[in-house]
């Protein structure tokens, strides 16, 4: 079946550090492909998301894109901040409207 | 407008008590779903209605979880009788229910059982 792969975590930072967090997919169709973040204490919230190949979604200076030939779609940023510590969770969805998630990164960012 | 909105955000309860946990989705959305999120096993798919039928419930662990969706603006989890490994965060998540389309989640609620 679907499932996703992401980068093993913690993930523990200096403020303004260059940000990757590699998630891999695995499905058989073209799926669309999410971020989600879930802040302390809260929800889960949707940060950015790709429908086909080659987009790019973005969205509070994260980037991801969606790369069909390695079936990857990759979180970065290029400076991050104190207030980007959080979890991040990479996810697909395909043909049916259910969400398959990736385990999560634990990010931590030190000033 | 309102998002999509859980109670109680806290239950504390006992072994063998019955729990019930609540959601209503933000309105016109027409896919409801409820996720278990634990340290051990990650964030979970227990069920999903579309226009307030199940669709999906193999996720549901066991016969103690039990899910209802009685209108387009309330949906039920009940667990009963409760156990300490049904301790967790609780989500809630609605959507348009279009494909590609962004699933919005509740606060959770926090289940603690003794």
């Amino acid at each position: 079946g679907d499932s996703v792969t992401q980068m093993e975590g913690p993930v523990t930072l200096s403020e303004e550090a260059c940000l990757t967090i590699n998630c891999t997919y695995t499905a058989t169709g073209y799926p669309s492909l999410f971020w989600y973040v879930q802040y302390p204490g809260e929800g889960l919230q949707l940060l950015l998301k790709a429908t086909k190949a080659d987009d790019k979604g973005s969205n509070k200076g994260f980037e991801a894109t969606y790369r069909k030939e390695t079936t990857s779609f990759h979180l970065e940023k290029g400076s991050v901040q104190v207030s980007d510590s959080a979890v991040y969770f990479c996810a697909l969805s395909q043909g049916a409207q259910k969400l398959v998630f990736g385990q999560g990164t634990r990010l931590t960012i030190n000033p | 407008d309102a998002g999509v909105i859980q109670s109680p955000r806290h239950e504390v309860t006992e072994m063998g008590q019955e729990v019930t946990l609540r959601c209503k989705p933000i309105s016109g959305h027409n896919s409801l779903f409820w996720y278990r999120q634990t340290m051990m096993r990650g964030l979970e798919l227990l069920i999903y209605f579309n226009n307030n039928v199940p669709i999906d419930d193999s996720g549901m662990p066991e016969d103690r979880f039990s899910a209802k969706m009685p209108n387009a603006s309330f949906s039920t989890l009940k667990i009963q009788p409760s156990e300490p490994r049904d301790s967790a965060v609780y989500f809630c998540a609605s959507t348009l229910g279009q494909i590609g389309e962004t699933q919005y989640f509740g606060p959770g609620t926090r289940l603690l059982v003794l």
